[in-house]
């Protein structure tokens, strides 16, 4: 069983400060590594992607992949209230063809005004 | 991203019945659509890979003769949950392809309530 394990949290960051998320996942043969934000009752909706090793920056938003350790990180800088959500980590299936995605279950931010 | 739409966002039925929930690709043609199912307070568990032209992949533990997928155009996959049980209420979410390697955009989801 391929698995991606995440923190549950919930992780609480004061207002304007980073925050960290952290995802690993078992399947050495996954090569998309993917961030969604899923607000409560919502859909998610995607934030970052990331397909090499090294950083990704978009915005306040940073992705870290580390293949070799099979990590891979949402850094969140400047924290807003709005940032508040279950954040998602999400690896591709390798089969062949288009990849469904495997996900995390998740962990619960909240930013503390 | 790519925009994908789903119809009815939420849908109560009696125990037994057969429920349709349609996923649309807007901006794209997709060959490729794929559906998930969320539980409460769990995360997304991809049930099926839907093709056009051809028959969806399921994913073990689904059961392809109660989830019925249709892929007949590359802008239109449907989803009939049949003889529905109340342990099919479940959040339902498709997605498609359009952005990036394997990037997925999903659709608003259906919320299903079997009663």
């Amino acid at each position: 069983q391929k698995e991606v394990e995440q923190n549950s949290g919930p992780l609480s960051v004061p207002e304007g400060a980073i925050a960290s998320l952290n995802c690993t996942y078992s399947d050495r043969g996954s090569q998309s590594f993917f961030w969604y934000r899923q607000y409560s009752g919502k859909s998610p909706e995607l934030i970052m992607s990331i397909y090499s090793n090294g950083d990704k920056e978009d915005g306040r938003f940073t992705a870290q992949l580390n293949k070799a350790s099979q990590y891979v990180s949402l850094l969140i800088r400047d924290s807003q209230p709005s940032d508040s959500a279950t954040y998602l980590c999400a690896v591709n299936r390798p089969g062949g063809g288009a990849d469904g995605l495997t996900f995390g279950k998740g962990t619960h931010l909240i930013i503390q005004p | 991203g790519a925009v994908v739409s789903q119809h009815p966002s939420r849908v109560i039925c009696k125990s037994g019945t057969s429920v349709k929930i349609e996923c649309r690709s807007l901006d794209f043609q997709a060959t490729t659509m794929f559906w998930y199912r969320q539980f409460p307070k769990k995360s997304l568990m991809l049930m099926a890979t839907s093709n056009e032209g051809s028959k969806a992949t399921y994913e073990q533990g689904v059961e392809k003769d109660k989830f019925l997928i249709n892929h007949a155009s590359l802008t239109l996959s449907t989803l009939t949950v049949t003889s529905a049980h109340p342990e099919d209420s479940s959040f339902y979410i498709c997605s498609a392809g359009g952005g990036e390697v394997n990037e997925q955009f999903f659709g608003p989801g259906t919320r299903l309530t079997v009663l």
